[in-house]
């Protein structure tokens, strides 16, 4: 199985500042098949990047992908109030697909 | 636009059997996969298995491969999942999720969940 890891586990930060997610595969994957979620309370997941740094239909543009073999990276330029949430990264290219344990960016 | 709406949970005695269903509608459900992530309460996403476009590609996690089935009936747009011989570590919400190409896509579209309690 790929093991994604995700740090870190919670991130205290103030709207506007930069928030910086990191996913680390205990393989390498391809780019292809790395995608970001956001979860609210009670929400379902929603898709926000895939192909590792390809935005989803409606995602803002602070939101962006980076990485590629075993590093790859969310990054949000300017929090806003609504960002304030759970992230996965998944890896969706090999069986059993994988979720990362989540990052929680909270408020600070 | 798309829409997937989960049904079938409800409180169940472990060893007991579930049958959650998934309607689709605003695609065309016949062309994607589809697959089934569950959360525990207070916990993340697991991914539980996925049907290929045309149904004939499954895939299982193994914490449920042998007890649970995966299938999907393209004519009435509906996925279903088949839970067998449940425990209580299966206590989750389950969201179908609809995959962006025929089996190996990111999900970009989620139901809304449907609680599992297994449970004497």
């Amino acid at each position: 199985d790929i093991l994604l890891t995700q740090s870190p586990g919670t991130l205290s930060l103030s709207p506007g500042e930069r928030a910086t997610l990191s996913c680390r595969a205990i393989q390498s994957i391809s780019s292809n098949y790395l995608a970001w979620y956001q979860q609210k309370p009670g929400q379902a997941p929603r898709l926000l990047i895939y192909g590792a740094s390809s935005r989803a239909a409606g995602i803002p543009d602070r939101f962006s992908g980076s990485g590629s073999g075993t590093d790859f990276t969310l990054t949000i330029s300017r929090l806003e109030p609504e960002d304030f949430a759970v992230y996965y990264c998944q890896q969706h290219g090999y069986s059993p697909w994988t979720f990362g344990q989540g990052t929680k960016v909270e408020i600070k | 636009q798309v829409h997937l709406v989960e049904s079938g949970g409800g409180v169940v005695q472990p060893g007991r059997s579930l049958r959650l269903s998934c309607a689709a509608s605003g695609f065309t459900f016949r062309n994607y996969g589809m697959h089934w992530v569950r959360q525990a309460p207070g916990k993340g996403l697991e991914w539980v298995a996925v049907i290929s476009y045309d149904g004939s590609d499954k895939y299982y996690a193994d914490s449920v491969k042998g007890r649970f089935t995966i299938s999907r009936d393209n004519s009435k747009n509906t996925l279903y999942l088949q839970m067998n011989s449940l425990r209580g570590e299966d206590t989750a919400v389950y969201y179908c999720a609809k995959d962006r190409w025929e089996l190996h896509g990111a999900f970009d579209y989620w139901g809304q969940g449907t609680l599992v309690t297994v449970s004497s």
